[in-house]
């Protein structure tokens, strides 16, 4: 099944304890992006990766860091998570990149992270 | 930037009736122009796109979309609501170009639809 996977579903942790939230697509999709969901900001871009080692911040991309070593992941590390990271995170895909970025994006099931 | 306007942050209607949820934007250049829904602890599935062309797009769930290129406008449609179609719906955009890569959302609307 064609499918964006996200791990784990939920964490709790605490100030400063580093995190990764893994991301894996099988479509051999090119782009694939991070967003973060906080009631009333509707999803924010984070990160995005056009293809493999090719990264590029989006619109909030402080204390956050991502790599793209291969074409079907694209973990999103936190080195030092604080509360205000406390969030809804998704991370998506789609065929293209480039002049294909007309393509939808398909989407994991997010994760619910919690820094206390 | 580009940027994305939801401007209700809820639409209640009764079953059967019609609905709108309304979506400007602004970009440079051509846009492209998305719809998605979230279900109660789902991720986002997409329901339709305007990339080219014809300016009433048909999607999912008997869902439509009018890109009104004057007013900078992209709302979501549906003759008649279920309530089903109860959830939380996103507009977004994306544009060729050197930003390629970025895709905005707007803050996105919770659609009520009450039997």
């Amino acid at each position: 099944e064609a499918q964006v996977t996200q791990n784990p579903r939920y964490l709790i942790t605490v100030t400063g304890k580093k995190l990764t939230v893994t991301c894996s697509q099988n479509m051999n999709h090119e782009y694939m992006s991070w967003y973060r969901q906080d009631p009333g900001l509707g999803l924010r871009q984070i990160y995005y990766s056009m293809n493999v080692e090719v990264t590029d911040k989006g619109d909030v991309p402080e204390g956050y860091k991502v790599s793209r070593k291969e074409k079907r992941n694209f973990p999103l590390i936190l080195e030092s998570p604080s509360p205000n990271q406390t969030s809804l995170y998704f991370c998506a895909s789609s065929p293209g990149a480039g002049p294909a970025t007309n393509e939808k994006l398909f989407f994991g099931s997010g994760t619910q992270l919690s820094v206390l | 930037a580009q940027s994305v306007a939801q401007p209700e942050d809820q639409v209640n209607v009764a079953e059967g009736n019609p609905l709108t949820v309304k979506c400007t934007y602004s970009v440079s250049g051509n846009p492209y122009l998305f719809w998605y829904v979230q279900y109660p602890n789902r991720g986002l599935q997409f329901l339709l796109k305007y990339i080219t062309g014809d300016n009433l797009v048909k999607g999912s769930y008997g869902f439509e979309a009018e890109f009104n290129k004057s007013q900078t406008s992209f709302h979501l449609k549906k003759p008649s609501a279920l309530v089903s179609d109860s959830a939380l719906y996103f507009c977004a955009v994306r544009a060729p170009g050197a930003n390629a890569g970025k895709s905005t959302f707007g803050d996105g609307t919770t659609l009520t639809v009450k039997p």
